[in-house]
């Protein structure tokens, strides 16, 4: 039958400039979130987590925004890197170690 | 430490042929998870299991998939009578329980022809 491929959203940005992945979640009710990189070939990749009872938290480089108001993560990279090409993707924990759901995800392509 | 591990990395099935995918979690993660993931979109939820108890199978498409991790360390995904449909990267992770991340293996690639 007929295949239908995705097109992921774009993210191109030069090489030290800041990056910003958005991600909006689906429910309300979700506890905990995570961001991933996934490189071609590879699987997902941790990169930070935030709990609902948090606005933001600072990693390596990395920062996580969550907007629990309309339902917002953000990703914010420092000075992007070559490395970190790569497609993110958050995810949201509904129940307490329970399934992970992933949003569709954004392609970052880094130029030197 | 050595992370999540699945086989094989690439397999290639006749439509109509059964399969086994293995998943082989980081040793003392109590929750263990299987993931679909077609080209160009992100991963979709299949099941799930807390040691060897299965709790949700609601991602699961068909029932031509099962799942079973019956000592509650290694799991098995089986795909019965696999269809071109089923050609997707087959993803497993494994967490220690609770709201912890989940680690992720280097997926399964299934091509059915």
């Amino acid at each position: 039958g007929e295949s239908v491929g995705l097109h992921l959203p774009t993210l191109s940005v030069q090489e030290g400039d800041n990056s910003i992945i958005n991600c909006a979640y689906s429910n309300s009710a979700s506890d905990y979130f995570i961001w991933y990189k996934q490189e071609s070939g590879k699987g997902p990749q941790f990169i930070i987590d935030i709990r609902s009872n948090m606005d933001k938290r600072q990693g390596q480089r990395v920062t996580v925004l969550l907007n629990k108001t309309v339902k917002h993560l953000s990703l914010q990279i420092a000075a992007t890197q070559p490395g970190d090409s790569a497609v993110y993707f958050c995810a949201e924990n509904l129940h307490q170690g329970g399934k992970l759901i992933f949003g569709q995800g954004t392609e970052l392509s880094v130029k030197p | 430490g050595a992370g999540v591990s699945q086989s094989p990395r690439y397999k290639v099935a006749k439509r109509g042929q059964d399969v086994a995918l293995r998943c082989d979690p980081i040793s003392g993660h109590v929750s263990l998870f299987w993931y679909q993931q077609a080209l160009g979109q992100g991963p979709e939820f299949l099941t799930y299991f807390q040691n060897e108890a299965q709790l949700d199978k609601s991602g699961l498409p068909s029932d031509r998939f099962f799942a079973e991790r019956p000592e509650g360390s290694v799991s098995t995904l089986k795909i019965q009578r696999t269809q071109q449909e089923d050609s997707a990267v087959y993803l497993c992770a494994s967490r220690p329980g609770g709201n912890t991340e989940a680690f992720f293996g280097q997926g399964t690639r299934l091509t059915v022809v």
